[in-house]
């Protein structure tokens, strides 16, 4: 894998559904794995940072996990609320520099 | 929690004039700064990296006299689209990286280019 890839595209749950979505990154010279929710008009929002594999995370009803062995990272969100409704990115850091390369997004809609 | 602020958050300019996007760390210093772009249904694409009190670093492609970059304090990071064109006309937003491994972004900026 070359580039950041995240499926689905979008996503369309209703509320209390438990959803996931994966993010598959290249797993050469890894250094981190970065998950943000982003809403419109707003900053992107960390959700979190995995460098370790086998890392899991978890925030609230949001949690991750990270494979860097085959390159992959799920993101877990149970019991959906119209307030997760959001673009999720997810993104990745090669060696020690701060840039990262983002995958096109996850658009989650929740919906009552 | 730290913040990063960018501004403009929309911004018009007719063609061939120059426009400048600003990108503040409100509650840390960020020797580093980062300027990504997006083009419609496209991820984040980063453009360069900017280094405070020294030039900028950019990205395969990324034409370094069309997008200026200065970074001349510990908190502010300025990108200014030169002589812009309709196909300059993108979503532009900016990172800092914070303590820890947590990157910060702006809010982002729209320009539209007529």
């Amino acid at each position: 894998i070359l580039n950041v890839e995240q499926s689905p595209q979008s996503l369309h749950v209703q509320e209390g559904d438990s959803t996931n979505f994966t993010c598959s990154f290249p797993s050469s010279n890894f250094y981190a794995l970065h998950w943000y929710r982003w809403e419109t008009a707003k900053s992107p929002e960390a959700l979190f940072v995995m460098t370790l594999n086998g890392d899991e995370k978890k925030k609230g009803r949001i949690s991750a996990t990270l494979n860097t062995k085959e390159g992959y990272s799920y993101l877990y969100i149970k019991g959906s609320q119209p307030e997760d409704s959001a673009t999720y990115l997810c993104a990745s850091r090669a060696g020690t520099a701060s840039k990262l390369t983002f995958g096109t997004g996850t658009r989650l809609q929740v919906t009552l | 929690g730290a913040v990063v602020s960018q501004h403009p958050s929309w911004v018009i300019c007719k063609s061939g004039t120059s426009v400048k996007i600003e990108c503040r760390s409100l509650d840390f210093q960020a020797t580093t700064m980062f300027w990504y772009r997006q083009f419609p249904k496209q991820s984040l694409m980063l453009m360069a990296t900017s280094n405070e009190g020294s030039k900028a670093t950019y990205e395969q492609g990324v034409e370094k006299d069309k997008f200026l970059i200065n970074h001349a304090s510990l908190t502010l990071s300025t990108l200014t689209v030169t002589s812009a064109h309709p196909e300059d006309s993108s979503f532009y937003i900016c990172s800092a990286p914070g303590a820890g491994n947590t990157i910060y972004f702006g809010e982002g900026s729209w320009l539209t280019v007529v």
